[in-house]
């Protein structure tokens, strides 16, 4: 079976610019978490989706969005990109409140 | 709030030998779950093993074992016959049993194996 992807595996963006990143999960799996991982950090919670309604949503501003998709894929939408905004981007699928979420390669976004 | 305190930022250990990472954590919950991930270079985010809280029973996975004590908030990973293909960034991760899914991650630690 596929793992979770994620899409695109890397971007440049400019300041102020609008960016969306894709996750499709592991089949069958219904809920999917989206975290930003600052280099040399260990990954920040964002946001936690499951049947298309927001479960958890971490201590980011509100130019972070996401939203889920009938067939459980999953779009992070970051407008008015900030230098600060570069990091690994890691999406994770699991079943609904199972204990293990199972991670993407990452979106790697660096904001110049 | 729930943290998750990883003192070691790196270390390392002979080929063969055995390491143990330490992760120590804090949270008022007596419900949770525990998690080792390992983040080779590929940065790929891959789990080498969970522990629940309500098991007193230490979690093993092959050469990876843990040394969980509830009462000290510790969870420390031992790998044992360490292979040069275990050398990455290790997490130490948390979460709590029922509400949503956030893991809360420690700073890491950079394990480097020495041929």
């Amino acid at each position: 079976d596929a793992g979770v992807t994620q899409s695109p595996t890397h971007l440049i963006k400019t300041r102020g610019q609008h960016v969306t990143l894709r996750c499709s999960p592991i089949s069958g799996h219904k809920s999917v978490s989206w975290y930003q991982q600052v280099l040399g950090q260990g990954p920040q919670f964002i946001f936690q989706y499951y049947e298309k309604e927001e479960r958890g949503r971490g201590n980011f501003p509100d130019r972070f969005s996401a939203r889920q998709f009938p067939n459980y894929s999953s779009e992070l939408n970051v407008n008015a990109l900030l230098l600060g905004d570069s990091a690994l981007y890691l999406c994770a699928s699991s079943w609904y409140n199972q204990e293990t979420q199972y991670f993407g390669p990452g979106t790697r976004l660096l904001v110049l | 709030a729930q943290t998750v305190t990883q003192s070691q930022p790196e270390m390392s250990v002979q080929e063969a030998e055995t390491v143990t990472l330490s992760c120590t954590y804090d949270t008022s919950e007596s419900d949770y779950y525990l998690f080792w991930y390992k983040q080779p270079p590929s940065r790929q985010m891959i789990l080498v093993i969970r522990q629940e809280a309500y098991k007193q029973q230490n979690a093993t996975e092959n050469r990876f074992s843990v040394n969980f004590q509830k009462a000290a908030k510790s969870f420390s990973l031992k790998i044992s016959d360490s292979q040069l293909g275990d050398a990455a960034m290790y997490f130490c991760a948390y979460r709590i049993v029922f509400g949503n899914e956030k893991l809360t991650f420690g700073t890491g630690t950079r394990l480097t194996i020495i041929p």
